[in-house]
């Protein structure tokens, strides 16, 4: 696709409940990175991957977080057992070498809220 | 104290306008500076990309970075309309995988 594309683009959840969003990079971008972006606040970087690989899990913020990527393409953002304080926008982004290349392409986001 | 501090806003300016939008930070670590433009549901796009101090202009569009005063700024000339958006400012280190960012300014350019 032309762009970075993330489903669902809502997903309202019930606390306790399990969710899955994904993200699907440019093609041929090998670094792929989750953000978090709170009503008001700044993004808040969550993970960072180089194709499959994720050398950088510093902020995700539990054990209840998880991600994964497959085929150096999509990727999937797991929260388990979702509390209240979990609802925002999570945004992915992608760019085409990684950290040294500055230029992030950034999807829609998936807005969540648990209630 | 977060890392990198931005006035909230929301700036409401008239159109024509020159905008000043500004971000301080406290890690001297960091290197290169970045602003994003987000518009409403939408993620975060690149608008200025500037590698230690220095200006860089692109169009309507200045970026000055002040690495002794820790402090950015991104000038918009003759604003428009358009430009009604959040603007996020991002800086990051030489090592880190991470971009820092501001809480972002919400700017309003009424016609």
């Amino acid at each position: 696709g032309a762009g970075v594309s993330q489903s669902p683009s809502n997903k309202v959840t019930e606390k306790g409940k399990d969710v899955e969003l994904r993200c699907d990079p440019i093609s041929g971008h090998t670094a792929l990175y989750w953000y978090r972006q709170s009503l008001g606040q700044g993004l808040e970087f969550l993970i960072y991957f180089q194709g499959n690989s994720a050398p950088d899990k510093s902020g995700l913020p539990s054990d209840r977080f998880s991600a994964e990527r497959t085929g150096g393409s999509v990727s999937t953002l797991t929260i388990q057992r979702t509390q209240q304080e979990d609802s925002a926008v999570y945004l992915c982004a992608s760019s085409l070498t990684g950290p040294t290349n500055e230029k992030l392409f950034f999807g829609s986001g998936t807005q969540l809220s648990v209630l | 104290q977060k890392e990198v501090e931005q006035d909230p806003g929301p700036l409401s300016v008239p159109e024509g306008a020159i905008v000043s939008l500004n971000c301080t930070y406290s890690n001297s670590a960091f290197q290169y500076f970045m602003w994003y433009r987000q518009y409403s549901r939408k993620g975060p796009e690149l608008l200025m990309y500037t590698y230690s101090s220095g200006n860089k202009e692109d169009g309507r569009f200045t970026a000055q970075v002040d690495k002794s005063s820790k402090y950015i700024s991104l000038f918009i000339r003759d604003s428009q309309p358009s430009d009604s958006a959040t603007y996020l400012c991002a800086m990051k280190n030489n090592a880190g995988n991470m971009l820092t960012f501001g809480g972002g300014t919400r700017l309003m350019v009424k016609p």
